[in-house]
């Protein structure tokens, strides 16, 4: 019962140079999140897929790109990393409908482990 | 625009001890509230909700109540035990397929 698998568990990168975070869920979640979390800002929005073939951005975008390759996955790309994107990031993945009401009624992100970047 | 505001951390409390972790928000007409929680080196995990005012959320022997007179929704336990410590967010979500907006975090140690 794998639920939200992120990878890499950890990574280091130095300045300018790019890389992807992969996450899957199998969970047949129409609904795919990823966050940053940082000391004292708390959990982050970077981008978020509504369902498969959508994506927008969330609080931080800036520096990211996302790709929604198909109904499990959904990867995030650092095309020029910087320090300042030093984090822990999440995936998330939920239920959702057509139905405004339908997230109220579940309300549930999975989230997978976590991702450790550093950027030197 | 949506947004949450909890009681900043950390907090630290002997086992047994009464937890409150303070949670207000702001949101136009009736949103969804919710309680996660991290355990050190996992992703967050949902520990209650609440969809309406007056309604209580319950589990693990947490609760939290939405009030929507004083727009808040606390989170409280009777007797905290070490394995509580932990992250705890407090989130809102209020309508369409927008993602929830989470508070910072409030961290609980509890010393044996």
């Amino acid at each position: 019962n794998a639920g939200v698998t992120q990878t890499p568990k950890f990574q280091v990168l130095k300045t300018g140079q790019s890389m992807t975070l992969q996450c899957a869920q199998d969970m047949n979640h129409n609904s795919m999140y990823w966050y940053r979390q940082d000391p004292g800002m708390g959990l982050r929005l970077i981008y978020y897929s509504a369902s498969e073939g959508t994506t927008d951005k969330g609080e931080v975008p800036n520096g990211y790109n996302v790709s929604r390759l198909n109904k499990r996955e959904f990867s995030l790309r650092l095309e020029s990393a910087a320090p300042s994107q030093t984090s822990v990031y999440f995936c998330a993945s939920s239920e959702s409908g057509s139905s405004p009401h339908f997230f109220a009624n579940t309300g549930e992100l999975f989230f997978g482990e976590g991702s450790r970047l550093t950027v030197l | 625009g949506n947004s949450v505001t909890q009681m900043e951390g950390p907090v630290t409390l002997s086992e047994e001890a009464f937890l409150t972790i303070n949670c207000t928000y702001t949101a136009t007409g009736y949103p969804s509230l919710f309680w996660y929680v991290q355990y050190p080196g996992e992703g967050l995990q949902l520990l209650l909700k609440a969809t309406k005012a007056d309604d209580k959320g319950s589990n693990k022997g947490f609760e939290a109540t939405y009030r929507k007179e004083t727009t808040s929704f606390h989170l409280e336990k009777g007797s905290v035990q070490v394995s509580d410590s932990a992250v705890y967010f407090c989130a809102l979500w209020n309508s369409g397929n927008t993602p929830l907006v989470f508070g910072k975090g409030t961290r609980l140690s509890v010393i044996a």
